[in-house]
């Protein structure tokens, strides 16, 4: 299993571009999730998704869009980037028990 | 879910045991006690939950107090790679459906 996967590593935006950062599973999770973190802060969340088709919104989620049309994939897109969307960004499922993070996105936003 | 108070920081001796506290003085009875870390810019790893016995697995063991009001993680031998930021976090552990609520957690330093 490669557990949860991320990509890409790194990415450089300009203000007013869009993009989508990849998440991917392996271990047929239902749960999945994505939260950012700002330095020196906690991951907050930004949108979930308890299944395929089913998504819902957490705790910032404006400016970003997502969408579950496979078991595997949990897209998140940035509509139209902006400086305050600079962060490291993870992805994360779960099962029962604890959760599964990816190595994260470092995303910034000039 | 409920909120949880965790020290800063704290340093640990290579070697000895580290314990980190956690006050969680508004927990419900069917929430859990979960603690995760990120060591530098990684991912959080899980490390171990309980809901009100004390739980040991390979990383750790977690104490809970009788009263479920606060908890403490303790690590037995700590290693410099233990050194991370550590997050006691509360939930409902209602399946599938339930989210993480991560405060700042207690950035631990283990030294020579």
């Amino acid at each position: 299993n490669a557990g949860v996967t991320q990509t890409p590593k790194f990415q450089v935006l300009k203000t007013g571009q869009s993009m989508t950062l990849q998440c991917a599973q392996d271990m047929n999770h239902e749960y999945m999730s994505w939260y950012r973190q700002d330095p020196g802060m906690g991951l907050r969340l930004i949108h979930y998704s308890v299944g395929a088709g089913i998504t819902d919104q957490g705790e910032v989620p404006n400016g970003y869009n997502v969408s579950r049309s496979t078991t595997e994939d949990f897209p998140l897109r940035l509509l139209s980037a902006a400086p305050s969307q600079t962060s490291v960004y993870f992805c994360a499922s779960r099962t029962t028990g604890g959760y599964t993070f990816g190595s994260g996105t470092r995303l910034t936003v000039v | 879910d409920a909120k949880t108070t965790q020290p800063p920081s704290m340093d640990c001796a290579e070697g000895r045991a580290a314990n980190l506290p956690c006050n969680h003085s508004t927990i419900s009875g069917n929430e859990y006690v979960y603690w995760y870390r990120q060591i530098h810019s990684q991912g959080p790893q899980y490390i171990i939950h309980g809901l009100k016995n004390n739980e040991t697995n390979e990383m750790a063991s977690l104490i809970i107090t009788e009263d479920r009001k606060s908890s403490t993680l303790i690590l037995p031998h700590a290693t410099l790679r233990d050194t991370a930021v550590y997050y006691c976090i509360v939930r409902v552990n209602t399946g599938t459906a339930s989210k993480l609520t991560f405060g700042t957690g207690t950035r631990l330093q283990v030294t020579l």
